[in-house]
């Protein structure tokens, strides 16, 4: 079945530093891949999303590159902020499979 | 605007007893989903629906049963509870499939511990 790697928390970075999120998936057929984000107090809401090989999604400073080759869907962003503190779900959707969802990867950007 | 309300927010349960985790959207959405998480892993589908009067089982169905009489609400019984089932529950809804890669909308989820 489908299943996804998400690197493993937690992850600290002060503002404005890069940051990076690893994902790689198996799936069958031509997945879609997501990327869900849950604030503190807050149920999970999406973030962006890939539907297609070498499609990038992009939200709020964040991108994700859907590649194919490399089954890898990571999460950056330039320059974090002490508001992007929260919890970053990498999903993916193949064939006839329901949503499957990574651990979940908590980061915490200090002032 | 209330999107996916969930209640309760915490609980407790002793082993043996049982309880309704209710869910609530106003969004409109045919398609609802019960999902829980258990510490350092991923959410695992319980139940889904596809409209009022139709569930089907997730992955992780046994001990639990859920109904749809209508369209805004899903609520999820534990008839047994049993120490294994203590998890985080996200109760979700969407326009159509989340499988075909429509987003899908949360509620705040509901801590539950089995003692």
């Amino acid at each position: 079945g489908n299943s996804v790697t998400q690197m493993e928390g937690p992850v600290t970075l002060s503002e404005e530093a890069f940051l990076t999120i690893n994902c790689t998936y198996t799936a069958t057929g031509y997945p879609s891949l997501f990327w869900y984000v849950q604030y503190p107090g807050e149920g999970l809401q999406l973030l962006l999303k890939a539907t297609k090989a070498d499609d990038k999604g992009s939200n709020k400073g964040f991108e994700a590159t859907y590649r194919k080759e490399t089954t890898s869907f990571h999460l950056e962003k330039g320059s974090v902020q002490v508001s992007d503190s929260a919890v970053y779900f990498c999903a993916v959707q193949g064939g006839s499979e329901k949503l499957v969802f990574g651990k979940g990867t908590k980061l915490t950007v200090n002032p | 605007n209330a999107g996916v309300t969930q209640t309760p927010k915490f609980r407790i349960l002793k082993i043996g007893q049982s309880m309704t985790l209710q869910c609530t959207q106003d969004m409109n959405h045919n398609y609802m989903y019960w999902y829980r998480q258990d510490p350092g892993m991923g959410l695992k589908l319980i139940y889904y629906s596809v409209g009022a009067g139709i569930t089907d089982k997730g992955e992780v169905p046994n001990g639990y049963n859920v109904s749809r009489s209508t369209t805004e609400d899903f609520p999820l019984r534990l008839e047994l509870a049993a120490p294994s089932q203590t998890s985080v529950y996200f109760c979700a809804s969407s326009f159509s499939p989340v499988w075909g890669g429509t987003e899908a909308f949360f509620g705040q989820g509901t801590r539950l511990t089995v003692v």
